[in-house]
């Protein structure tokens, strides 16, 4: 079975531009997560996704936004990037089965945003 | 005060010997809680899950929960050198938001 797959695993971006990050989850996983990675803060929840609806938001500023499509497969996206923003990215996916989880994700391996 | 608070660490233990990895969280209504291992350059995985009070044993691991004093604990037996790893203690209040502790980094010594 086919892990949870992100891409770009790495990419170098400017400060103001944009970047969208992509997740394809393990088949049959319905819900997706995002978290952000640095040294300072650690693992933080972004949001989480289950059949196209955003079903959790962290306390993350209005730029980063994120989608789910009917196949599951997850997009995130950061606009006017900042300093600050450079982390890894983690997509999680679980089963998801309706109105809340169980919390066992698994996750990609990441894309790790730096921003110049 | 964080919500999720781990020793940084880093723990050394012998190989062999008993790791005892501890966690305490603020909020009382968290209703799941997990274990997770990263490795250097690597994502985390899960290797435990617990949801109700005393221990949950699979294999080497035994994870130990105790709502009333806020208290998350994971037991790894005859560790190994393969265990050296940051393991990260997470609390949900419902579903897949995960509040995560910052980690402990464990080196088992051999």
């Amino acid at each position: 079975k086919a892990g949870v797959t992100q891409t770009p695993r790495y990419l170098i971006k400017t400060r103001g531009q944009q970047v969208t990050l992509s997740c394809s989850p393990i088949s049959g996983h319905r819900s997706v997560s995002w978290y952000q990675q640095t040294p300072g803060q650690g693992l933080q929840f972004l949001f989480e996704y289950f059949s196209e609806t955003q079903r959790n938001k962290g306390n993350f500023p209005g730029r980063f936004s994120g989608r789910q499509f009917s196949n599951s497969r997850s997009e995130m996206n950061v606009s006017t990037l900042e300093l600050g923003d450079s982390a890894l990215y983690l997509c999680a996916s679980s089963l998801g089965t309706g109105q809340g989880s169980s919390g066992e994700l698994f996750f990609g391996e990441g894309s790790r945003l730096t921003v110049l | 005060q964080k919500e999720v608070e781990q020793n940084s660490g880093p723990l050394s233990v012998p190989e062999g010997a008993i790791a005892s990895l501890n966690c305490t969280y603020s909020d009382r209504v968290s209703q799941s809680f997990f274990w997770y291992r990263q490795y250097s350059g690597k994502s985390p995985e899960l290797i435990m899950s617990i949801y109700s009070n005393g221990d949950k044993e699979d294999g080497r691991f035994t994870a130990q929960l105790n709502k009333a004093s806020q208290y998350v604990s994971l037991l790894i037996r005859d560790s190994q050198p393969s265990d050296s790893a940051t393991y990260l203690c997470a609390v949900s209040l419902y579903g897949n938001k995960l509040v995560f502790g910052a980690g402990t980094i464990l080196r088992v010594k051999s």
